[in-house]
């Protein structure tokens, strides 16, 4: 149990052009999920949380307008990428946690999303 | 604020070497979580272990341990004979109690050689 999918994997697109990543819960409804942003040979770095139904809460320094995020349902969040550059090709990675609120409750990672904007 | 700590960027060691990863942490949270995951060169995270703040228990699973001390703020993660398929990025990370966040250490690499 509780399975996180992303679609899709892997993303090439050009400069100036949008692209939408889905996180989904494939066996379970995920109250809370995160948006993580890693770079080669980095750490994870919080983009934003988002709540069902509610707006995303983004992290000092993340531009709302340029990373969407929409969680309109307790198993689906979308992450779209918005007039993509260069300096926006990373590995991106969401997660989900049943309860929203308690510090230990466990986030199942969803296996990422490459993605390249050339 | 929440900080966690891998000194150690990248490892090498040679297979059925014994190998211990150092994570020290920083909160004012009392209750707390920390947690280990494995990132192999696929990309996705494993999720090795979660111990929380009250448990001081060491905790052994196969080749795997995990030495918890609240009093130096370190959860080490020691590898047991280790093989290539260890070979990884491993993250230590933080949860607070009141804060549902994770916070990441900046990993460690880990190449185990034949």
């Amino acid at each position: 149990g509780a399975v996180v999918s992303q679609h899709p994997s892997r993303v090439i697109c050009k400069s100036g052009t949008s692209v939408k990543i889905e996180c989904r819960s494939l066996d379970f409804q995920a109250t809370t999920m995160f948006w993580y942003r890693q770079f080669p040979k980095q750490s994870l770095m919080l983009m934003a949380t988002s709540n069902e139904g509610s707006k995303a809460t983004y992290e000092q320094g993340v531009e709302k307008d340029k990373f969407l995020i929409n969680h309109a349902s307790l198993t689906l969040s979308t992450l779209t990428v918005t007039s993509a550059h260069p300096e926006d090709s990373s590995f991106y990675i969401c997660s989900a946690s049943r309860t929203s609120g308690v510090g230990g409750n466990e986030q199942f990672f969803g296996p990422g999303t490459r993605l390249t904007v050339l | 604020a929440q900080k966690v700590t891998q000194a150690q960027t990248e490892i090498s060691v040679v297979e059925k070497e014994d190998v211990t990863l150092d994570c020290v942490y920083e909160t004012r949270d009392t209750t707390y979580y920390l947690f280990w995951y494995k990132q192999p060169p696929s990309g996705e995270l494993v999720f090795l272990i979660r111990r929380n703040s009250f448990d001081e228990q060491n905790e052994i699973s196969g080749r795997y341990s995990w030495n918890f001390q609240k009093s130096t703020s370190s959860f080490n993660f020691t590898i047991t004979a280790s093989q290539v398929v260890d070979s990884a990025v491993y993250f230590c990370a933080l949860s607070g109690g009141s804060n549902y966040k994770l916070t990441f250490g900046k990993g460690t690499l880990l190449t185990v050689n034949p």
